[in-house]
């Protein structure tokens, strides 16, 4: 089982729709959990952390964090075709950081 | 803020050379920088954590006599590819973490290296 999980995608939703992705992770004593977009030949770029169980939101972005089933989830709403990008997520135990391999979101106009 | 650079953007050498990669925090001291290498379609691989002052730690598999790594500052930390080969070229991208309770990584551009 790998140690932390995506649907490769792609997703493709139309514009103004939401898009929901998904990671699901191993590790029962990961402490912090990250979204990373990364577009097409850029490096990876922060978008959200989250902690603890529940929900945070910045802005059009939502992470929801759910430690008893081990999954984390990012929610982006309006999509803009500008939100096209590969979506990492990433687990952390320490500074030990493992990465999803990504799902690719298409916003089609 | 947390602001990474990376110099060069992109690299292109002959096979048989030596390439140096900087990574630089640039506003704030990052205590642990880390190497990723990235091909084409595929995820990110770590290849090394470093810790300023200390050896870095490298990952299974990566030879750590061909990626040399020093981390000579807080600010600044260096990825030499000795001897390069043409299965070097990769998208080679560091990341920094703030001193401090937080594990979040940012990432410096990334640099293409090619290699003839």
């Amino acid at each position: 089982q790998k140690e932390v999980e995506q649907n490769s995608g792609p997703l493709s939703v139309p514009e103004g729709a939401i898009a929901s992705l998904n990671c699901t992770y191993s590790d029962r004593v990961s402490q912090s959990f990250f979204w990373y977009r990364q577009y097409s030949g850029k490096s990876p770029e922060l978008i959200m952390s989250i902690y603890s169980n529940g929900d945070k939101e910045d802005g059009r972005f939502t992470a929801q964090l759910n430690k008893a089933s081990q999954y984390v989830s990012l929610l982006i709403r309006d999509s803009q075709p500008s939100d096209s990008a590969t979506y990492l997520c990433a687990v952390n135990v320490a500074y030990d950081m493992r990465f999803g391999a990504g799902t690719r979101l298409t916003v089609k106009p | 803020g947390a602001v990474v650079s990376q110099h060069p953007s992109w690299v292109i050498c002959k096979s048989g050379t030596s390439v140096k990669i900087e990574c630089r925090s640039l506003d704030f001291q990052a205590t642990t920088m880390f190497w990723y290498r990235q091909f084409p379609k595929q995820s990110l691989m770590l290849m090394a954590t470093s810790n300023e002052g200390s050896k870095a730690t490298y990952e299974q598999g990566v030879e750590k006599d061909k990626f040399l790594i020093n981390h000579a500052s807080l600010t600044l930390s260096t990825l030499t590819v000795t001897s390069a080969h043409p299965e070097d070229s990769s998208f080679y991208i560091c990341s920094a973490s703030i001193a401090g309770d937080s594990y979040e990584q940012y990432f410096g551009p990334g640099t293409r290296l090619t290699v003839t």
